[in-house]
């Protein structure tokens, strides 16, 4: 089955930038992009950006998402503590017909 | 505001069934791909299944292809999950998504357990 890489936790100060990566290949991330979702625990997920890198209305600008190739990355500016959640990214797989997940970043505000 | 509210979870035994409904409102339901997300307990998320607009296509994850079945009923705004010969391993709580994870559920939870 389609799967997407994301490394497990990412740790950073409070204020400063975090960066999350997603892993696919090309027909996955590197097709259409990927989505990047926030949970946090006990609550279900929240879309942070679509596959086209564009933010729901009432989604903070300090986070931001791009893409390279089949890697797609979620970058967080001025950490807060409540940025402190799980972030999994998602993309549709072409080959596979397939929505596919990274296996979620865990964030920790330090 | 877009709206979806999931029902039908509970505890079963392996091999039984169970019925999963998702109300929506809010948004042109009619015009929307929906998606069935569960996720495991500790564990990440796990597609299961989405539907087009008009129920003509369908997609399955392995894992549940033959054993589950995505319909939705436009005229009541309502998306369903039918599913059979449960295992101990679909135990997760279920979530309703517009589009491909737009607008989410708050989720019910099976529980597959002797």
């Amino acid at each position: 089955q389609a799967g997407l890489t994301q490394p497990p936790s990412v740790s950073e100060a409070l204020r400063q930038t975090a960066t999350l990566t997603c892993t696919g290949n090309s027909d996955n991330v590197g097709y259409q992009g990927a989505a990047w979702l926030q949970q946090h625990q006990g609550h279900p997920p929240k879309l942070l950006s679509d596959r086209n890198n564009n933010r729901p209305s009432g989604i903070s600008e300090r986070f931001s998402t791009s893409r390279s190739g089949s890697t797609a990355s979620l970058t967080i500016i001025g950490l807060q503590p409540d940025d402190e959640a799980d972030y999994y990214c998602s993309a549709w797989d072409r080959s596979l017909s397939a929505l596919a997940f990274g296996g979620g970043t865990r964030l920790t505000v330090l | 505001e877009v709206q979806l509210l999931e029902s039908g979870g509970g505890l079963v035994q392996p091999g039984g069934s169970l019925r999963l409904s998702c109300v929506a409102s809010g948004f042109n339901f009619s015009s929307d791909y929906m998606t069935w997300v569960r996720q495991a307990p500790g564990k990440g998320l796990e597609w299961v299944a989405n539907i087009k607009y008009d129920g003509s296509e369908k997609y399955y994850d392995d894992s549940v292809k033959g054993r589950f079945t995505i319909s939705r009923d436009n005229a009541k705004n309502s998306l369903s999950l039918q599913m059979n010969s449960l295992r101990v391993e679909d135990t997760a709580v279920y979530y309703c998504a517009k589009g491909v994870g737009v607008s989410w559920g708050r989720g019910t939870l099976v529980t597959v357990s002797s």
